[in-house]
């Protein structure tokens, strides 16, 4: 089983719908859990930390499920600027390194 | 604050030809690294450094030597460039302990002919 994995995509998704999209992790000893969120020939940046309660920033909620080891966000009324493509980032439990990058979700909001 | 910077943006290089992808912070990170990103592959650590003086290997290291004089520098060097090597490269710097808020420089494109 790869360390992180995610659905390449494209999710196709119209304007004002809401998404979602998972990740599965596969060392049960990780800890930390995000989502980086990257443009089109731009570098990652960090879009949220994903903690064990859940948590929100706007219209984006991000869900840790450690039983099933699988974090998850949820884009509710999604807008054009949301096109991108969202990494899964867990950290490393071995070795002095902090994270693994899932390959990304490929999201694409159509007017 | 510049944050993490990168240059050259883009070069194109003959096989057999060595450079030194440059990479330098302004925010007194201890931790550095040096990423890949390839269609298909995702970001794949090349080298990293957790502090001045000190690198180790990632997972595709070989071609590569990094080296780290100072906190603020983590340059990359292709030591005989192959067309295997292009590549899109981001450097990246954090914090070494308590939080893994990682930031990435711009990235340089290289092809490697």
């Amino acid at each position: 089983r790869k360390e992180v994995e995610q659905d390449p995509g494209p999710f196709n998704v119209p304007e004002g719908a809401t998404v979602a999209f998972n990740c599965t992790y596969s060392n049960s000893a990780s800890q930390s859990f995000f989502w980086y969120r990257q443009d089109c020939r731009k570098e990652p940046k960090l879009l949220m930390s994903v903690y064990s309660s859940g948590n929100e920033d706007g219209r984006f909620t991000a869900q840790l499920n450690r039983a099933s080891q699988y974090i998850s966000l949820l884009i509710r009324d999604s807008k054009l600027s949301d096109s991108a493509t969202y990494l899964c980032v867990v950290n490393r439990v071995r070795g002095a390194d902090g994270l693994t990058f899932g390959k990304g979700t490929h999201l694409i909001i159509q007017p | 604050n510049a944050g993490v910077t990168q240059t050259p943006k883009f070069q194109v290089l003959k096989t057999g030809q060595s450079m030194t992808l440059q990479c330098a912070q302004d925010m007194n990170h201890e931790y550095m690294s040096w990423y890949r990103q390839d269609p298909g592959m995702g970001l794949r650590l090349i080298h990293y450094s957790v502090g001045a003086g000190i690198t180790d290997q990632g997972e595709v290291p070989n071609g590569y030597n990094v080296s780290r004089s100072t906190t603020e520098d983590f340059p990359l060097r292709l030591l005989s460039a192959a067309p295997s090597q292009t590549s899109v490269y981001f450097c990246a710097s954090r914090v070494r302990t308590g939080g893994y808020e990682q930031y990435f420089g711009p990235g340089t494109r290289l092809t490697v002919t």
